[in-house]
Order: structure tokens, then sequence, then C-alpha cells
């Protein structure tokens, strides 16, 4: 059974520049959940999505922005980036609505702005 | 103050030490989980408990509800055990975001 899977799984953009980041869940999970980590930061919850659609969103301007497809799999975008937003973007994936499932998580995004 | 507090924030032990990391939290849950994150970035859940003990391998986790505490046991470390140690709760007020301490970055030593 395929893991979690994120592409790209590193890339560098520059300021004002927009980037979208691809999470293919494990077979069968209709929840994926997206958090932002920065250098010596716990993880931050960016938002989840089951069944394509919303069902909650972490403290993120707008600039920072999500969907899921039919197929469950999701992408996250921001857009005008800035140098915060340098990090690592983790996706996971549950079985289950809400973080009381077990999660998976992929590999991540590495995400360098200059 | 944080409402999910782990302790240590690092630890640094020799191989074959026993190892506990814990985890304090301040709101009702209906779920921890522990995950393991390796410096490459991947994380692994290694438990989700809401009650009692869980095992598995040489890793145990410990959960006491009243008094808001778990503790993650490593018995027998090894190196490949290095790598940081993260602590997340589900809280009742949260809908479906969970609450994630600091971690705790292990460096076990041949």
């Amino acid at each position: 059974k395929a893991g979690v899977t994120q592409t790209p799984r590193y890339l560098i953009k520059t300021r004002g520049q927009q980037v979208t980041l691809s999470c293919s869940p494990i077979s069968g999970h209709r929840s994926v959940s997206w958090y932002q980590q920065t250098p010596g930061q716990g993880l931050q919850f960016l938002f989840e999505y089951f069944s394509e659609t919303q069902r909650n969103k972490g403290n993120f301007p707008g600039r920072f922005s999500g969907r899921q497809f039919s197929n469950s799999r999701s992408e996250m975008n921001v857009s005008t980036l800035e140098l915060g937003d340098s990090a690592l973007y983790l996706c996971a994936s549950s079985l289950e609505q809400g973080t009381t499932g077990e999660l998976f998580f992929g590999e991540g995004s590495r995400l360098t702005v200059l | 103050k944080n409402e999910v507090e782990q302790s240590p924030q690092n630890l640094t032990a020799q191989e074959g030490e026993f190892i506990t990391i814990n985890c304090s939290y301040s709101v009702g849950i209906s779920a921890l989980h522990w995950l393991q994150q390796h410096p490459g970035g991947g994380i692994v859940s290694l438990f989700m408990l809401s009650s009692g003990k869980k095992k598995h391998g040489r890793l145990i986790a410990t959960i006491n509800i009243q008094e808001k505490h778990s503790s993650l046991h490593i018995t027998a470390s090894h190196p490949r055990d290095s790598a940081v140690y993260i602590c997340a709760v589900k809280g009742p007020n949260s809908n479906y975001q969970l609450i994630w301490g600091a971690g705790t970055k292990l460096i076990i030593k041949p």
C-alpha cells in the first residue's frame, strides 16, 4: 500500500511568486490536512479537507489556500510569496474526518523563498 | 503558557539507556498522538491513545487522563532512535485541529 506522496520535495521561489504543492493520500483515505513547520517551531495547522470540502482552517492569511479533488488528492497554494513562507509543508492523510484517527504523513515539501 | 508542554526540550543519552519523554496538556482531550520526526523531515505516527498504555516494540506510551499527562518511553535505546518526538492532542473545542507540542529532540550516542 503506497504511503502519502508529496510533490515536489524541494523547491525554490522568489518573493511575489506563487507556489502549488500536491499531496496524494493513502488509497481509501478521504481526509487530508496540511501543516507548516518553520525552523524551531512546532507544526502549525493550515487546513483540513474531507470529501472535497474544507472542514477547518488554521490561522493563516488568505494567501494560503487549498482544495481537494474527487480522488482525495489535495493541493495547497500560496500566492504572493514572502520570505517568511520558507518552511517545510507537510500533509497528513487519515481514514476518518478530523484528527481522532491515526495520521499518516508525507515526507514534506521544503519551500525556500529568496 | 502553551496548552501542550513537552519535556525535556533536548535529551542526549548513551545507547542502551531507558528514555522518558513527557507531555503535559491543559485541555480536556479525546485523543493524544505521539509522533516521530527524523532529520529529513518525514513524520511517523507512533501511537494514538486516549487511555491506559500502548506498547510497540521498544516503545511504550502511557497516558493519565486525570493528571493530563502522557509519557513516551524507549527501552534499550539505539542511535537510530535519534529524532524529534512530538506530542499532539485533540482538544474538545478545537474542531478538528490538533494542538501540537514543540517536540523533544533526542540524540542517542553509540
